[in-house]
């Protein structure tokens, strides 16, 4: 069972242009973070969020948290081929655990 | 400071063989899993171990069976491969139950014929 539905799936775009990818999800989480993930690598974290409304922004990607911490948003202003990759939300379930669910990823690529 | 590492980076089973995936830290951290990725799947959680001497099952540990014997090392084994368990498959760590981030390795593409 997913419980981490992200969308959309595939997203290409040409460089300047902006965009949102959603994290969505019926549970509640005590935490949430998003990863990028080039081909032939590993994840690497982008940001942790954690409180209800919370907005996080990291050069030109702003993350925000949802009021009920069941969703999470990332926007990407004025996109550049860099950001090319795929976009992996996670989230735990409750304060202390040890366990991550990672959505199903979003897979962008940005054209120059 | 490598991080974390992955031995092998690629692997050829035929069904029914077995193997074992090594997963190595020297950042000290307490928490190691593993994950496998497949298309439009994301990431897995197999196996995990919060500490040297533990470990616990995940969201998809049929098949596979790990070992934490030393802190720094997590050791994911498959003793009778399956077609199934074509994947790429991730180890990660943690450093403890107050930091969120997880470091993953480079990855181990396995596939099963």
């Amino acid at each position: 069972t997913q419980l981490l539905e992200q969308s959309p799936q595939f997203l290409s775009i040409q460089e300047g242009e902006n965009l949102t990818v959603y994290c969505n999800s019926s549970s509640v989480f005590s935490s949430l973070q998003w990863y990028r993930q080039e081909p032939g690598e590993g994840p690497v974290l982008l940001v942790t969020v954690v409180t209800g409304g919370e907005v996080k922004k990291l050069k030109r990607l702003t993350f925000q948290f949802g009021d009920a911490r069941k969703d999470s948003s990332l926007h990407i202003t004025a996109a550049q081929p860099g950001d090319t990759g795929l976009y992996l939300c996670a989230g735990a379930r409750a304060s202390g655990t040890y366990k991550y669910i990672f959505g199903t990823g979003t897979r962008l690529k940005v054209l120059a | 400071n490598a991080g974390v590492t992955q031995t092998p980076k690629f692997r050829v089973l035929k069904t029914g063989q077995s193997m074992t995936l090594l997963c190595a830290q020297d950042m000290n951290h307490e928490y190691m899993y593993w994950y496998r990725q497949d298309p439009g799947m994301g990431l897995r959680l197999i196996h995990y171990s919060v500490g040297e001497g533990t470990t616990a099952k995940g969201e998809v540990p049929d098949g596979y069976n790990v070992s934490r014997l030393k802190k720094q090392n997590f050791l994911l084994g498959l003793e009778s491969a399956a077609p199934s368990q074509t994947s790429v498959y991730f180890c990660a760590s943690r450093d403890g139950d107050l930091t969120y981030e997880q470091y993953f390795g480079p990855g181990t593409r396995l596939t099963v014929t």
